[in-house]
């Protein structure tokens, strides 16, 4: 089974700066690929960002990168130059190769102040 | 991308009464579906995944005379609850896959269905 842990139940950042949240996950499986959902109060999930476990490089999208540190067992995502549209519930997520299932952290709340 | 349509996309019923919630597949065909159910401020809880053709696999805690999952063709299945009560408000999400291999995007969602039963 996979279990994915977000400790930050809730982050403050101001407008233009970054911001990291962090993803800690544990699995047995070799193979699985982790991901960043962002959800505003509209309530939509929107995919931000993959990174497959084999993968060499962190993942990157626009103002979004993972830092992937495999070891360690940590997926955290970095959000560049904060928007205010920024504000929403971001989940880590998890699916190994065998399963079916994506399992999700807790989620962060990121509100980005003016 | 890949779009996944969810309807009605907000629901209020009374106690006692069903509700159905569609999850369809736009432009591709989905061989596999999932339901989740989210409360406030929380995280997705995945109730059940269902394959076209096949019954519905339900997680461990839901009730599956409760919460009728059917997947009738590629690119729809549906959530009924019956005999809603309040503790069934909730918000829920489908999401609807293509394969079966570990691929980037691979759970499409949809937007999700607030239900308020009263």
């Amino acid at each position: 089974a996979q279990k994915i842990t977000q400790t930050q139940p809730g982050m403050f950042v101001q407008e233009k700066e970054a911001v990291t949240l962090d993803c800690t996950y544990d699995t047995s499986d070799p193979s699985y690929g982790l991901f960043w959902y962002k959800q505003p109060s509209s309530g939509e999930m929107i995919f931000l960002i993959y990174q497959g476990s084999y993968d060499q490089q962190n993942a990157t999208e626009g103002r979004y990168s993972l830092n992937f540190q495999k070891a360690r067992k940590s997926a955290n995502l970095v959000i560049s130059a904060s928007q205010l549209g920024d504000s929403a519930m971001y989940f880590c997520a998890m699916r190994a190769i065998n399963d079916y299932k994506l399992s999700f952290g807790a989620g962060t709340t990121v509100t980005v102040r003016a | 991308g890949a779009v996944v349509s969810q309807h009605p996309s907000r629901v209020i019923c009374k106690s006692g009464t069903s509700v159905k919630i569609e999850c369809r597949s736009l432009d591709f065909q989905a061989t596999t579906m999932f339901w989740y159910r989210q409360f406030p401020k929380k995280s997705l809880m995945l109730m059940a995944t269902s394959n076209e053709g096949s019954k519905a696999t339900y997680e461990q805690g839901v009730e599956k005379d409760k919460f009728l999952i059917n997947h009738a063709s590629l690119t729809l299945s549906t959530l009924t609850v019956t005999s809603a009560h309040p503790e069934d408000s909730s918000f829920y999400i489908c999401s609807a896959e293509s394969g079966t291999a570990l691929r980037l995007e691979t759970q499409y969602f949809g937007p999700g269905t607030r239900l308020l039963v009263l």
